[in-house]
């Protein structure tokens, strides 16, 4: 089945302590993004990877770190983690910049 | 980068058709309009995307205005199962802008 899956779904981690959020897609798309969901703020990018090697910032990058060492997977490093960065995270991929983006089912953080 | 706006909310009445608009005035030739939509507790999906000419799919269609600064993505009977948040953004199929600003979108809301 083709699909995006994230890990994990829940995290509840305290300030300053490294996490990483796992995103990866069985679809050999070329694009990926991350985007975090606040209320009242909608859907927001925080980084996009056009392929692997290549990835540029978003709207919203401060605090985030993200890598693409291999085409399937794009993880979301937060260093630092600090209680603005909770929120719910989506990743999602598309197999260009035309055609449509493909949503994992979101991880939802709490950084106390 | 060309934005989108869109009203914070609608209704309709179950098996009737909606219409929810989406300007974009500042777009450019080179912008495709593409509608998502997020369900409760769901991460955003695809809904139908375009460049000038109205588009038909299974779940929708979509209206782009000759002009393209304004479209409209049609549900010809809404269901209790349409009631999500939608999301019309604009994304750009030149090399080297990638970044995508998703909004608010409009919360649709299904009278039984």
């Amino acid at each position: 089945e083709a699909q995006v899956t994230q890990n994990p779904r829940y995290l509840i981690t305290v300030t300053g302590k490294k996490l990483t959020v796992t995103c990866s897609q069985n679809m050999n798309h070329e694009y990926m993004s991350w985007y975090r969901q606040d209320p009242g703020l909608g859907l927001r990018q925080i980084y996009y990877s056009m392929n692997v090697e290549v990835t540029d910032k978003g709207d919203v990058p401060e605090g985030y770190k993200v890598s693409r060492k291999e085409k399937r997977n794009f993880p979301l490093i937060l260093e630092s983690p600090s209680p603005n960065q909770t929120s719910l995270y989506f990743c999602a991929s598309s197999y260009n910049r035309a055609n449509e983006q493909f949503f994992g089912p979101g991880t939802r953080l709490t950084v106390l | 980068d060309a934005k989108t706006t869109q009203p914070n909310s609608m209704e309709s009445n179950e098996e009737e058709p909606v219409h929810l608009p989406c300007n974009h005035s500042t777009i450019s030739g080179t912008d495709y309009i593409h509608w998502y939509r997020q369900l409760p507790s769901q991460g955003p999906e695809y809904v139908i995307h375009g460049l000038t000419s109205n588009v038909n799919n299974r779940m929708a269609s979509l209206a782009i205005a000759e002009d393209r600064k304004s479209s409209t993505l049609i549900l010809h009977r809404a269901t209790l199962r349409d009631a999500a948040v939608y999301y019309c953004i604009l994304r750009d199929r030149n090399f080297g802008n990638e970044k995508l600003t998703f909004g608010t979108g409009t919360r649709l809301t299904i009278i039984p």
